[in-house]
């Protein structure tokens, strides 16, 4: 079966230091990933996504992912985070043959951001 | 152009009774997706809806059930809500192809006591 695993549920970084948000899924054939965020009493942001190709993928706000698929993994990274930045972010897994819009998401990663 | 709405934005209900929930989505989408977000379950599909057909369904109760209207309006309903059913409802409308970006709205808060 799909999941997708987000082992890290609190992260809290320094303003300017780096960030590496960790993401992990299961699926048998070439999956589409996603990096969703949620700001507090907002709905989820599309940042980034991998459907083929290039296996660095930019995104907005200066994000980006990387697909590895030995280790089944598409971690998000940030060279030098904002405090704007703190949310909780998602990684989700989808859509399938089939399922059209059906996405599987992990259970989050919130992230705080010390001054 | 407008995003996706959703009306209302909070809601408290009490046991037994039933809720719509309504999710207007951006001009042109012609599809709508429904998510459950709780802190115990996370983010769940709920359905998905295309030109007023449900195409895919999540594994709930049939208690939750939707539509869609042919100006690609969506409202889902929650009948004999249990307070399990609190939670934040999220809806997303895409343009409905594989890889159309799906664009969240700001959620419905249901509170169930």
């Amino acid at each position: 079966a799909q999941s997708v695993t987000q082992p890290d549920i609190h992260i809290t970084v320094s303003e300017g230091a780096s960030l590496e948000l960790r993401c992990n899924y299961s699926y048998g054939a070439t999956p589409y990933l996603f990096w969703y965020v949620q700001s507090p009493g907002q709905g989820l942001q599309l940042l980034l996504k991998y459907f083929s190709g290039d296996t660095l993928v930019q995104g907005i706000k200066g994000f980006e992912a990387e697909f590895k698929r030995s280790q089944s993994s598409f971690n998000l990274r940030k060279p030098s985070v904002h405090w704007s930045d703190a949310a909780e972010y998602f990684c989700a897994v989808g859509p399938f043959s089939g399922g059209y819009n059906k996405l599987i998401f992990g259970a989050g990663t919130r992230l705080a951001v010390h001054p | 152009k407008a995003g996706v709405t959703q009306t209302p934005r909070y809601l408290i209900k009490t046991r037994g009774q039933q809720v719509t929930l309504s999710c207007s989505p951006i001009s042109g989408h012609r599809s709508v997706s429904w998510y459950q977000q709780t802190p115990g379950q996370g983010l769940q599909f709920l359905f998905e809806y295309f030109s007023e057909t449900q195409r895919n369904k999540g594994n709930f109760p049939g208690r939750f059930s939707g539509r869609q209207f042919s100006n690609s309006r969506s409202e889902m309903n929650v009948s004999t809500l249990e307070l399990g059913d609190s939670a934040l409802y999220l809806c997303a409308s895409s343009l409905g192809g594989f890889r159309d970006e799906q664009y969240f709205g700001p959620g419905t808060r249901l509170t169930v006591t």
